[in-house]
């Protein structure tokens, strides 16, 4: 079946902007998350929907990041105002849940943010 | 503080022979694990997890991980090296953050090299 996706893949865009980036979840998985991972860094939790709950934004690092989750389903990250430090490449996952289990994720290929 | 560690960042094995990438953990309470793996240019992709059960995980393409309580370790092993597992590996676990949520936490990588 489909994996999640996200889109665009690349985006450059100039210091001050603002962007938005789109993530297709697997169908049925009520869970999607959302990283950014930086060269030479690991992966660094952003934030966190579960189906109708309020969001886990405990990792978004400035309030010029926001998330949103339409439908339970697509969810667009957005970055205001856009510094050089944004660049790196986000990455959305997406995992079932229930009876109190935590599944593992499944992942996007990625988009790679660059500020120029 | 709970975490993760990956303490190399790097692990270089010939080809045909056994392979380790290592991690440990710190967290309370009973740990749920995971190793993903990132092809370049490419998403995570999960190899296995380990919830409870048999301290010796099996996952994808031949990889297994062994649960250590003692030594709080998770490490991942296969028993023959092949060109084409060159990645980067990541150790995850899971932890709480709070009101009910929970979060993956994911080590700072490990770049293997298989030499031919």
């Amino acid at each position: 079946g489909a994996g999640v996706s996200q889109s665009p893949s690349n985006k450059v865009t100039e210091k001050g902007k603002d962007v938005e980036l789109r993530c297709d979840p697997i169908s049925g998985h009520t869970a999607l998350y959302w990283y950014r991972q930086s060269l030479g860094q690991g992966l660094e939790f952003l934030i966190y929907f579960q189906g109708n709950s309020a969001p886990d934004k405990s990792g978004l690092p400035s309030d010029r990041f926001s998330a949103e989750r339409t439908g339970g389903s697509v969810s667009t990250l957005t970055i205001q105002r856009t510094q050089q430090e944004d660049s790196a490449v986000y990455l959305c996952a997406s995992s079932r849940t229930g009876g109190g289990l935590f599944y593992e994720q499944y992942f996007g290929p990625g988009t790679r943010l660059t500020v120029t | 503080a709970q975490s993760v560690a990956q303490p190399e960042d790097q692990v270089n094995v010939a080809e045909g022979n056994p392979l380790t990438v290592k991690c440990t953990y710190s967290v309370s309470g009973n740990p749920y694990l995971f190793w993903y793996v990132q092809y370049p240019n490419r998403g995570l992709q999960f190899l296995l997890k380990y919830i409870t059960g048999d301290n010796l995980v099996k996952g994808s393409y031949g990889f297994e991980a062994e649960f250590n309580k003692s030594q709080t370790s998770f490490h991942l092993k296969k028993p023959s090296a092949l060109v084409s597992d060159s990645a980067l590996y990541f150790c995850a676990v899971r932890l709480y953050s709070g009101a009910g949520s929970y979060q993956l936490t994911f080590g700072k990588g490990t770049k293997l090299s298989v030499i031919p």
